[in-house]
């Protein structure tokens, strides 16, 4: 069975603290998202990487970065942690093949709350 | 900028009968991909039916099958004979097919289906 696997269900960090927030995909696929889901607002796209060592800004990056060295792991990482980053994070893949649009497999996220 | 706009943010159905979520979009592109996925209270989101621009026929899966109105920008999901484990949150989504490497899913707010017993 294809999995997209995050690392932690549910985690509690600190102010100022440096998160990590680890995503693994077994699929082989060339794309990777992270997502924030937040109640009223829907998915919002944080960063994305479409190969190794590539990532593109989605539409709220600020606050976070990102690392993909292996094709199958792409990290998501909060510099300092605010308490406005508390939310649900979303991993997802996805294959890419020129002129084919794909769905994406999602993890089960991870619930983070910053104190 | 593509934008999807879900505009009814809770919606409640008896179990066994029918129940269709609305979904706009806009987007100047002409070839492009929809989808709906399902979010279940235990949160892993699935695919549930995906529909391509080019295609004139609505994608049907089982109980789950779309209106898609091309001109409208409008895809509206219509589940038949509702059950109990169809109550979770619906996002509709739009992902370009020329975006090329860089495509990536456009979701709206999404939806939260309650079935009453």
């Amino acid at each position: 069975d294809v999995k997209v696997t995050q690392s932690s269900r549910y985690l509690v960090k600190r102010t100022g603290e440096k998160v990590f927030l680890e995503c693994v995909q077994d699929m082989d696929h060339e794309n990777m998202f992270w997502y924030r889901q937040d109640p009223g607002l829907g998915l919002r796209l944080i960063y994305f990487s479409y190969d190794v060592k590539m990532k593109e800004k989605g539409d709220i990056p600020e606050g976070y970065s990102v690392s993909r060295e292996k094709k199958e792991r792409f990290s998501l990482i909060l510099e300092s942690a605010s308490t406005n980053q508390t939310s649900m994070y979303l991993c997802a893949s996805s294959p890419y093949r020129a002129g084919v649009s794909y769905g994406y497999t999602f993890g089960s996220g991870t619930r983070l709350t910053v104190v | 900028a593509q934008t999807v706009t879900q505009s009814q943010p809770e919606m409640s159905v008896q179990e066994a009968e029918t129940v269709t979520l609305s979904c706009t979009y806009d987007t100047s592109e002409s070839d492009y991909y929809l989808f709906w996925y399902k979010q279940p209270p235990s949160r892993q989101m699935i695919l549930v039916i995906r529909q391509e621009a080019y295609k004139q026929q609505n994608a049907t899966e089982n109980r789950f099958s779309v209106n898609f109105q091309k001109a409208a920008k409008s895809f509206s999901l219509k589940i038949s004979d509702s059950q109990l484990g169809d109550a979770a949150m619906y996002f509709c989504a739009y992902r370009s097919a020329t975006a090329g490497a860089n495509s990536k899913l456009t979701f709206g707010k999404g939806i939260t289906l309650s079935v009453r017993p």
